[in-house]
């Protein structure tokens, strides 16, 4: 019963290294998203994903690349960290088909020094 | 550009009282308004609304929704300190373009003073 998995839930970068924040869930669902939220803001749209091989890009997408060559998988890569980019990160996930909720990951908090 | 509006943005109560948040949208292809409240972790789903009229009950929290007017509410009576939280509200539609298929409010910030 994982539901939404998200690694790692914390990180320290240093200004222009690379990593990949990794999401998998096992809910067969077709739509996942990944957001930013910054101390006392809302939640921003940075990639979101309709089924494996298609990604779209959301309302934040620069410095982030993303995959989707499963349906349980959608990694987050960040290239050249910069400060900018010290966040809370939040993986989701939803089933377009059937109406219900999205279900979140426990989030990944990363700082960029 | 579709949007989900809540209100008011930050809200400070005592304990025992009534509170009621506020969310309103415009969007396109609506399928689902959702109700999440989030406490320094990832945000725990709460409601999730697709009839109007028809209110959706857990303990003291309700919610309900008015497809004509496009707004839902949510209620908390007898407010404990355990509400502080932020309650997001976010619809859900189909579509997609920068914004996604799943739209969210900023968020009310709910302060419980004791």
């Amino acid at each position: 019963n994982a539901g939404v998995t998200q690694t790692p839930k914390f990180r320290i970068l240093k200004i222009g290294q690379s990593m990949t924040l990794q999401c998998a869930q096992d809910m067969n669902h077709n739509y996942m998203y990944w957001y930013r939220q910054d101390p006392g803001m809302g939640l921003k749209l940075i990639y979101y994903s309709v089924g494996a091989g298609i990604t779209d890009k959301g309302e934040v997408p620069n410095g982030y690349n993303v995959s989707r060559s499963t349906t349980e998988d959608f990694p987050l890569r960040l290239e050249l960290a910069a400060p900018s980019q010290t966040s809370v990160y939040f993986c989701a996930s939803s089933y377009l088909g059937r109406i219900s909720e999205a279900f979140f990951g426990q989030g990944t908090r990363l700082t960029v020094v | 550009e579709d949007k989900v509006v809540q209100s008011p943005l930050s809200l400070v109560v005592h304990e025992g009282d009534t509170v009621t948040l506020n969310c309103s949208y415009e969007v396109t292809n609506f399928r689902s308004l959702l109700w999440y409240k989030q406490e320094k972790k990832a945000p725990t789903f709460l409601f999730m609304l697709t009839s109007s009229g028809i209110e959706k009950k857990s303990g003291r929290l309700s919610s309900i929704l008015d497809k004509k007017e496009l707004f839902s509410i949510l209620n908390i009576t007898a407010t404990q300190t355990g509400d502080s939280a932020v309650y997001l509200c976010a619809v859900f539609r189909e579509g997609g373009g920068s914004q996604g298929n799943l739209i969210f409010g900023k968020g009310t910030k709910l302060s419980v003073k004791p």
